[in-house]
């Protein structure tokens, strides 16, 4: 059980264009989700937190109108890239917590986005 | 915020156990992770430990928790090629407010 999946798993972008990103819990409602960002050899950076039919919270320096976060439903988030660029490529993770009084965040497959 | 260290990389020969170390900074962090992260996917749940526990054992996997010291160890026992993996630590004072470690490369040497 708790199976998190992310869609698409890759993808290739020009400059300049919109990437959306889907991230789905599978066999259960996940009423908090996160989306992290994980650069090359290093950490995750939590990028925000994201509650079904609330806006997202954002961290700290991350960019709300450039990745915009949208929790319309209790199995489904998805977080846009807005106008991408090079910098912007890199490991996209979502995850999500089942419900109530659950202590674990289970962890998509994770999407690599690479701005051309 | 929370900081948290792990070493970079760890090598083993295939057979031995392998630990892994993680500090951490708050001590108000309840919710202790182990998670494994193979090339180019996501992070696998392994285990984890709530703070009044010294010690969780599953398998071939023990996690062992100083908190005095904020000290967080994952030993794997018998350590096999599939066990070659980025290992993360996180911590936080609930499962919505994690902190991760900078993760430990295990290289299992056959």
């Amino acid at each position: 059980g708790a199976v998190v999946s992310q869609h698409p798993s890759r993808v290739i972008c020009k400059s300049g264009t919109s990437v959306k990103i889907e991230c789905r819990s599978l066999d259960f409602q996940a009423t908090t989700m996160f989306w992290y960002r994980q650069f090359p050899k290093q950490s995750l950076m939590l990028m925000a937190t994201s509650n079904e039919g609330s806006k997202a919270t954002y961290e700290q320096g991350v960019e709300k109108d450039k990745f915009l976060i949208n929790h319309a439903s209790l199995t489904l988030s998805t977080l846009t890239v807005t106008s991408a660029h090079p910098e912007d490529s890199s490991f996209y993770i979502c995850s999500a917590i089942p419900g109530q009084g659950t202590d674990t965040q289970y962890f998509g497959p994770g999407t690599r986005l690479t701005v051309l | 915020g929370e900081d948290v260290e792990q070493s970079l990389f760890l090598s083993v020969r295939e057979g031995d156990s392998s630990v892994i170390n993680c500090t951490y900074t708050d001590s108000s962090s309840t919710y202790l992770y182990w998670y494994k992260q193979e090339p180019g996917a996501g992070l696998q749940l392994l285990t984890y430990i709530f703070s009044n526990m010294d010690m969780k054992q599953d398998q071939r996997l023990t996690v062992l928790l100083n908190k005095k010291d904020k000290h967080l160890s994952l030993r794997i026992a018998d350590t096999q090629t599939g066990d070659s993996a980025i290992y993360f630590c996180a911590v936080g004072a609930g499962a919505n407010n994690l902190f991760f470690g900078t993760g430990t490369r295990l290289t299992v040497i056959p």
